[in-house]
C-alpha cells in the first residue's frame, strides 16, 4: 500500500526565513510520481511540482526548491526567503504512473509566515 | 479557459438525507476524480470516472456513488448521510488517456456540513 507521511503539523517562521517541509513516502511500485500541492484558505489545491521516480535531480523554481532522495524515500520542499503569501497548508502526494492518477496525500503541513 | 468548477460552494444537510455535488472539469479534460478532505486531514480518494465509467475506487462505502455525463461533467451522490461525512469534497480533472500523466487540476471544493 502507498503511504505519505508529513511529520510536521505546523511550522511558524518570520518573513525572509528559509523553511523546509519534509515528506517521506512508502510504495511498492518501482516507478511512481511525487507531487507537492499548496492549499490556501480558499480551499483549492494548487499544483506546485511533479517528480518522476526516474529523475532524482533536484529542482529549483524561483524561491522554491525540491530535494528528492530515493534512497531515503523523501521528497522535501524548501521555500527560500519566505513571504506572508506563502502561508498555506502544503501537501505531499504520491501516485502510480498510469494515465489515471489516484493521488495518495499526506496529512499536510500548515505554514504560517508572519511579517 | 475555465478551470474546474464545483457547485454548490457550501451545503448543510441533516443525518439520513441524500446529497448531490456537481463538478465541471477543466476544458479539454476527460477524467474526473473525487476526494474527501476531513478537517485537518489530507484529501482521500473516493473514485474516478473516465468515459462515463467508474475506473478506480477508494475505500469508501457504497453510499458514495457517482456519475459522469457525455460532456465529462460529473456528480457525486452520498446517501444516508452521517455526521462523519462532513468534509470538503474536492473534484479534480485530468486527461486520462494522456500517458504523460499531466497533473490533476482541482476545484475549490464543496463544503458539506451534516447536522
Amino acid at each position: 500500500a502507498q503511504k505519505v507521511t508529513q511529520a510536521q503539523t505546523e511550522i511558524s517562521v518570520v518573513e525572509k526565513e528559509d523553511v523546509t517541509l519534509d515528506c517521506v513516502y512508502e510504495t511498492r511500485d518501482t516507478t511512481y510520481y511525487l507531487f507537492w500541492y499548496k492549499q490556501p484558505p480558499s480551499g483549492e489545491l494548487v499544483f506546485l511540482i511533479r517528480r518522476n521516480s526516474f529523475d532524482e535531480q533536484n529542482e529549483i523554481s524561483g524561491r522554491y526548491s525540491w530535494n528528492f532522495q530515493k534512497s531515503t524515500s523523501s521528497f522535501n520542499f524548501t521555500i527560500t526567503a519566505s513571504q506572508v503569501v506563502d502561508s498555506a497548508v502544503y501537501f505531499c502526494a504520491l501516485s502510480d504512473i498510469t494515465g489515471f492518477q489516484k493521488l495518495v496525500f499526506g496529512t499536510g503541513t500548515r505554514l504560517l509566515v508572519s511579517p | 479557459d475555465a478551470g474546474v468548477t464545483q457547485s454548490p460552494t457550501h451545503l448543510i444537510k441533516t443525518r439520513g438525507q441524500q446529497v448531490t455535488l456537481r463538478c465541471s472539469p477543466k476544458s479539454g479534460h476527460d477524467t474526473v476524480s473525487w476526494y474527501q478532505q476531513a478537517l485537518g486531514q489530507g484529501p482521500q480518494f473516493i473514485f474516478q470516472y473516465y468515459e462515463e465509467e467508474e475506473r478506480q475506487r477508494g475505500n469508501f462505502p457504497d453510499r458514495f456513488s457517482g456519475h459522469q455525463f457525455p460532456n465529462y461533467s460529473s456528480e457525486l451522490n452520498v446517501n444516508a448521510l452521517l455526521l462523519g461525512d462532513s468534509a470538503l469534497y474536492l473534484c479534480a480533472s485530468s486527461l486520462g488517456a494522456d500517458r504523460d500523466n499531466q497533473p490533476q487540476h482541482f476545484g475549490d471544493g464543496t463544503r458539506l456540513s451534516i447536522l
